[in-house]
């Protein structure tokens, strides 16, 4: 498959456990955000989004928590399984560049999942 | 299904020779756009597409053209390809809506090789 990237920061997890990524933006203008996972060999799937007049948000599995005031984002993975096993990247969207819509995207982080 | 399709997914080439990577989405988005992915760089934005005939630059558009004829349709082309873009290619697409609303689905990628 295809390498997404090299010398990437990895967190390593044993299945079952809970995991936790962080991201740090830098635009305090930023007022959209997403966590999008990539798996080997693929494009990046959408996991959950956050507005910045929230502070949490769960989904199936997956809580994004926003700290604006430090400018962070984490991402947790409840129960990790060996499926989670990808590259997650954390995006913000600024309002009024790039139509709209553009995205601009952190390195990412490795996420390996031990069995 | 709803899908983002590149083609081809992979490629090599010589640095000079003309070339065109096709992006197609079959769900009636209005916005388009082009990422390139390199190690420890993430994705960036290379150009983007808010409607048919409406096209901008993203963060990193030398070298690069586009067109946007038809709204499914959002080809990338490199003129004279050169080693320095030797990179891992995405196309998103996504309705076209207020700031930040609205998720990128993105291609699986297209791998390109410049000698």
């Amino acid at each position: 498959g295809e390498s997404v990237g090299l010398h990437l920061p990895t967190l390593s997890v044993q299945e079952g456990d809970n995991s936790i990524i962080n991201c740090a933006y830098s635009n305090s203008a930023s007022d959209y955000f997403i966590w999008y996972k990539q798996e080997s060999g693929k494009g990046p799937q959408f996991i959950i989004d956050i507005r910045s007049n929230m502070d949490k948000r769960q989904g199936q599995r997956v809580t994004v928590l926003l700290n604006k005031t430090v400018k962070h984002l984490s991402l947790q993975i409840a129960a990790t399984q060996p499926g989670d096993s990808a590259v997650y990247f954390c995006a913000e969207n600024i309002f009024g560049t790039g139509g709209g819509n553009k995205l601009t995207f952190g390195t990412g982080t490795q996420l390996k999942v031990e069995l | 299904e709803a899908q983002v399709t590149q083609n081809p997914r992979y490629l090599i080439t010589v640095t000079g020779k003309k070339l065109t990577v096709t992006c197609s989405q079959n769900m009636n988005h209005e916005y388009m756009s082009w990422y390139r992915q390199d190690p420890g760089l993430g994705l960036r934005q290379i150009y983007y597409s808010m409607n048919v005939e409406v096209t901008d630059k993203g963060d990193v558009p030398e070298g690069y053209k586009v067109s946007r004829k038809e709204k499914r349709n959002f080809p990338l082309i490199l003129e004279s390809p050169s080693p320095n873009q030797t990179s891992l290619y995405f196309c998103a697409s996504s309705p076209r809506g207020r700031s930040g609303a609205n998720v990128l689905t993105f291609g699986a990628g297209s791998r390109l090789t410049v000698l």
